[in-house]
Parts: C-alpha cells; sequence; structure tokens
C-alpha cells in the first residue's frame, strides 16, 4: 500500500495568515492526488483533485501544487470559515489511502 | 443538485451484521463507479472500497481489514448503493460514508458502534 504521510499533524494560525500543509507519498503517484477540508461533526469536502486542480465551487484562495510524491495545499490568506482539518488522499492505486490530517487552528 | 443519503447505521453486537445503504440522486448513478468511506470516532479517513459501474464491469474491491467480511453491491434500479458488513468487530465502529467515484460528493454518513 501507498503510505501518504502528512505535515505538519497541526498548526496554529491567524485570520489572513499564508498557510501551507505538506503531503508526501512513499512511491511515486504522478499526480493522482486529492485534498480534502473537514469540519467537526460534517462530511469531507473535496477541495482539489489531480494535484492542482480546483473543484468546482471551491475558492481560488486554494490551490495545490506537486508530482510524483510531494505535494502541497496553500491557503492563501485564512479566513475564520478556513479552520478545519485537511487530509491528502492518492487515488494512482488501490486502496486509495489518506493522509493522517493537518488540523488548522485558530492562534 | 447531487445528493447522497446514507442509512442503516446502529448498534451491533460484535460478530454481527449490518447492511447500510445509500440513496442517490441528481447524476446518472448507473453510470458512476461509487466508493465507501468510514472514519473511526477522532480519527482520520479510511477507503473501505468500491463498485464500478456495469458498464465496466461492476466490479469490487476493498481495503484488506474488511476483505472477506463487507460486500458492495449496487441497484441501478433503485440508484442505490448498498455495503453488507458481517462478523463486525469493535474496531469497525465508525462512521459510514459514500462518494461518488471522483470522491467529489459525500453523503452525510451514518454511525456504525460495534460494542457488546
Amino acid at each position: 500500500d501507498i503510505q501518504m504521510t502528512q505535515s505538519p499533524s497541526s498548526l496554529s494560525a491567524s485570520v489572513g495568515d499564508r498557510v501551507t500543509i505538506t503531503c508526501r507519498a512513499s512511491q511515486g503517484i504522478s499526480n493522482y492526488l486529492a485534498w480534502f477540508q473537514q469540519k467537526p461533526g460534517k462530511a469531507p469536502k473535496s477541495l482539489i483533485y489531480a494535484a492542482s486542480s480546483l473543484q468546482s465551487g471551491v475558492p481560488s484562495k486554494f490551490s495545490g501544487s506537486g508530482s510524483g510524491t510531494d505535494f502541497t495545499l496553500t491557503i492563501s490568506s485564512l479566513q475564520p470559515e478556513d479552520f478545519a482539518t485537511y487530509y491528502c488522499q492518492q487515488y494512482n492505486s488501490f486502496p486509495h489511502t489518506f493522509g493522517g490530517g493537518t488540523k488548522v487552528e485558530i492562534k | 443538485e447531487v445528493q447522497l443519503v446514507e442509512s442503516g447505521g446502529g448498534l451491533v453486537k460484535p460478530g454481527g451484521s449490518l447492511r447500510l445503504s445509500c440513496a442517490a440522486s441528481g447524476f446518472t448513478f448507473s453510470n458512476a463507479w461509487m466508493r465507501w468511506v468510514r472514519q473511526a470516532p477522532g480519527k482520520g479517513l479510511e477507503w473501505v472500497g468500491h463498485i464500478k459501474s456495469k458498464t465496466d464491469g461492476g466490479t469490487t474491491d476493498y481495503a484488506a481489514p474488511v476483505k472477506g467480511r463487507f460486500t458492495i453491491s449496487r441497484d441501478d434500479s433503485k440508484n442505490t448503493l448498498y455495503l453488507q458488513m458481517n462478523s463486525l468487530k469493535t474496531e469497525d465502529t465508525a462512521v459510514y460514508y459514500c462518494t461518488t467515484g471522483g470522491y467529489g460528493h459525500w453523503g452525510q454518513g451514518t454511525l456504525v458502534t460495534v460494542s457488546s
């Protein structure tokens, strides 16, 4: 199975900050990488697919980059509604494994 | 608008069985690959398995922890996805989500608690 390692596991940031979350795959996955946002008690929401393509309706403050084994999710200017847990997921091969999550908290 | 509505969760004893359903609307269900993802309390997301569309063979694939115990099926006439869970273990306790093939749409989830 492909292991997905996210860092950091949590971070504290202020409104307006630029935030970057990284995700590393244990082997190359091309660009078969997705990012999800999850708020407490809610289902995950798809933000990005194919490493850098924004899902319809997702604001452009979210961006993704990377290919192969190293990927990043960037939030350009953190807003109160962005405080949540973020997960990466590879869908290059089965099982489609998720990273452990990054909890973004208010500083 | 795409909607996925899970049902069938509840409390079951270890070794017991449960069948979850996911009612789909707002898209052509019969053409869609569908997947199940679960989340244990306070933990991360775990892929459970998927089923292809019948035109793509209708085959299934499962994560190792559930293989041989869980079965995914679909009824395209009812636009419904199923997850039959047998020989349940305490570690199967989780919220179970159904998702579309590209993970773009998720249901609200249904909680399965396995406890004596």
